[in-house]
């Protein structure tokens, strides 16, 4: 299985709201990444997870809460977003974060608007 | 910034053709990835160059590496419909995966 899976595929959300955006592969990785990508931009780096532990946040807002719950699931949690955070929200994991010099394998995404 | 740099940003063809794109970056690496991105999905790895290569293939792609210019090439041969897609180069610099702006390949049958 080489999946990442990702859930919801759309979100919309008010900026009252409090979401979460989840993230499972079961290919024995042990580097998990969320990533942010607006229309037509190249995926910006939030945050990496190195056996479950959080080794990167890229000064990320504090709206944007992320959770590594065990080895194989990532979690997003949002609140209190504001419209410029729509954009498509990006997983991803590799084998190991080895100065990132493994191949990474990416979900799907989710498409999150917020209104 | 290690950012890589595309060019061209965007590249008509139609099937058939060659397709070449160009990346650029500012600092060594380790090695220097391609992604593809079908139209808001995600990324699909395509290949890895270590910096101590020069030339890597993959099916229909071929990669090159010239690491005194601080340049990569990805070729795509015999293009098809389906290679239509963004292209992003990545570099390993500050031990995070940084990636380039892209480059849009329209494919035309």
């Amino acid at each position: 299985d080489t999946e990442v899976t990702q859930t919801p595929k759309h979100l919309v959300m008010g900026m009252t709201n409090k979401k979460s955006l989840k993230c499972e592969q079961h290919m024995g990785h042990r580097a998990m990444y969320w990533y942010k990508q607006k229309a037509k931009k190249p995926p910006e780096l939030m945050f990496v997870y190195s056996y479950e532990k959080l080794s990167i946040n890229e000064s990320v807002p504090s709206r944007f809460s992320p959770e590594c719950p065990n080895s194989s699931l990532l979690n997003l949690h949002l609140h209190a977003l504001q419209p410029e955070d729509s954009a498509l929200y990006l997983c991803a994991s590799s084998q190991e974060w080895a100065g990132s010099r493994d191949e990474q394998y990416f979900g799907p995404g989710t498409r999150l608007t917020v209104t | 910034s290690q950012q890589g740099e595309e060019d061209p940003q965007a590249l008509s063809i139609q099937e058939g053709e060659n397709a070449t794109m160009n990346c650029s970056y500012k600092t060594s690496i380790n090695n220097l990835q391609w992604y593809r991105q079908n139209s808001g999905r995600g990324l699909v790895h395509l290949i890895l160059i270590r910096s101590n290569e020069r030339e890597k293939h993959s099916g229909r792609l071929r990669v090159t590496l010239d690491t005194s210019k601080k340049s990569s090439s990805l070729l795509i041969t015999a293009s098809r419909a389906a290679d239509t897609a963004s292209y992003f180069c990545a570099t390993d610099g500050d031990s995070t995966l940084t990636f380039g702006k892209g480059t849009m390949l329209l494919v035309s049958p």
